[in-house]
């Protein structure tokens, strides 16, 4: 099945940096998703992005689809941003959205 | 608001007795699939419904059943839990394998 690996998978920042988060998946897919896992466990979406960029806020994604790779931008990131990260990705074939999830991203943001 | 429900949020078992889990959803999405994840992992699909076809992932057990007996609920049965069954089991909806919006869990313990 399809590979999807995130780095870093530990990420430290302070509160108002800047960082990017990378998936970089192991064929082609028909749907990407970024989801941020809070520390209660509530997945929430982030971004429907199988290519090209979008902006949400402190938040963007970058999917270039033909060098199978996504990007999540975080910039001033706050403390509320703490959690873990997941792309996650669904194969060309088989039944619609059966997403395969990533390795995940753990960010802390400190004060 | 619209939502995704998933009662109860802690569930205590014994050892190889039967238990339930729910899941709502007043989204009015077509799609509704049921994750496991355990600790430090990301989430792993079990199965999903689109419309009422049932769709189980090939390496899903035999001891997971799912029944889904309207567009707005689905219940997750597991038959006989052992303790490698203890993990958090996550609800989520689509509309036709669009962006996924996940309930809360339910956080399942075997004793």
């Amino acid at each position: 099945g399809i590979q999807v690996e995130q780095s870093p998978p530990d990420l430290i920042l302070q509160e108002g940096a800047n960082s990017t988060l990378r998936c970089n998946f192991s064929d082609s897919v028909n749907n990407l998703q970024w989801f941020h896992q809070n520390p209660w466990g509530q997945l929430i979406n982030l971004f429907y992005i199988p290519s090209g960029t979008k902006q949400n806020g402190r938040l963007s994604a970058t999917t270039v689809a033909t060098e199978r790779y996504s990007l999540l931008y975080i910039s001033s990131s706050q403390t509320t941003d703490s959690g873990v990260y997941f792309c996650a990705v669904e194969p060309p074939t088989g039944t619609a959205s059966k997403l395969t999830f990533g390795t995940g991203t753990r960010l802390q943001v400190t004060l | 608001d619209a939502m995704v429900i998933q009662n109860p949020r802690y569930q205590v078992t014994q050892f190889g007795k039967p238990v339930t889990l729910s899941c709502s959803q007043t989204l009015n999405h077509n799609v509704m699939y049921w994750y496991q994840q355990k600790s430090s992992q990301a989430p792993k699909l079990l199965f999903h419904y689109y419309d009422k076809d049932f769709n189980n992932e090939a390496d899903t057990p035999d001891n997971f059943q799912s029944r889904r007996p309207n567009t707005s609920f689905c219940f997750l049965d597991i038959r006989s839990p052992g303790l490698g069954d203890a993990a958090m089991y996550l609800c989520a909806t689509s509309r036709d394998g669009g962006t996924e919006f996940f309930g809360p869990g339910t956080r399942l313990t075997v004793l």
